[in-house]
């Protein structure tokens, strides 16, 4: 059955630097979402990608955040200069309608 | 943003037993309702939905219930086996917004 994927598992940085989280949707799959979860709170939402730009994001997802499909099969969430409240789970996840949305494993970012 | 509730953080059931997880919502505009599973340091995983036109949807041992009047949805899970044992998450989704707005979770544990 096809999943999405997510590399790496785990990311440990330091403060102030730049991290790339990556994401391959699956492929028939038009609608691509970033979300996180902080630990012991409720999964949240980032933003939503579509036709190749993004189409909503949340509050969260200030200047530091950006996102990219650079080709047909992996989507990318990268954050600028990451920050200690960046540490969470964050998931990717895919859909063909938008409705349903199918999550990745996650990458949990640890910010040191 | 508290527009989906889940009051119960834990639930504990008799394997074999019928699990009943329960959400409410605030925001009478969603038009999709979905439940997740999720175990530690995994993405959710989707397991059943239901459009807000319907009242009841079904898929082998899993049963959604909306009453859109309360505003409220239910997950059965019968009969409830072990490999049950994880957090459960109700989400909503409306036409042109893009993302799910997810409820705290409920950790349901099978007791054998």
């Amino acid at each position: 059955e096809p999943e999405v994927t997510q590399t790496p598992s785990h990311q440990v940085t330091q403060m102030g630097q730049e991290v790339i989280l990556r994401c391959v949707p699956i492929s028939n799959h038009l609608y691509f979402y970033w979300y996180r979860q902080i630990l012991g709170q409720k999964v949240e939402f980032l933003v939503s990608f579509y036709n190749n730009e993004i189409s909503e994001k949340s509050e969260i997802f200030d200047d530091q955040f950006s996102v990219e499909r650079p080709d047909g099969s992996n989507f990318t969430l990268k954050i600028r200069s990451t920050k200690l409240e960046d540490s969470a789970m964050y998931f990717c996840a895919s859909s063909y309608q938008g409705n349903e949305q199918f999550f990745g494993p996650g990458t949990r970012l640890t910010v040191l | 943003d508290q527009q989906v509730k889940q009051n119960s953080p834990s639930l504990s059931v008799q394997e074999g037993r019928i699990s009943i997880l329960n959400c409410d919502y605030t925001n009478s505009m969603f038009d999709y309702f979905l439940w997740y599973k999720k175990y530690p340091a995994e993405g959710p995983t989707f397991l059943i939905s239901i459009s807000s036109i319907k009242d009841k949807n079904e898929d082998g041992r899993f049963t959604v219930f909306l009453n859109k009047s309360a505003k409220h949805l239910s997950l059965h899970i019968v009969p409830s086996q072990p490999g049950d044992s994880a957090v459960y998450f109700c989400a909503a989704w409306n036409f042109g917004n893009e993302k799910l707005t997810f409820g705290t979770g409920t950790r349901l544990t099978i007791i054998p």
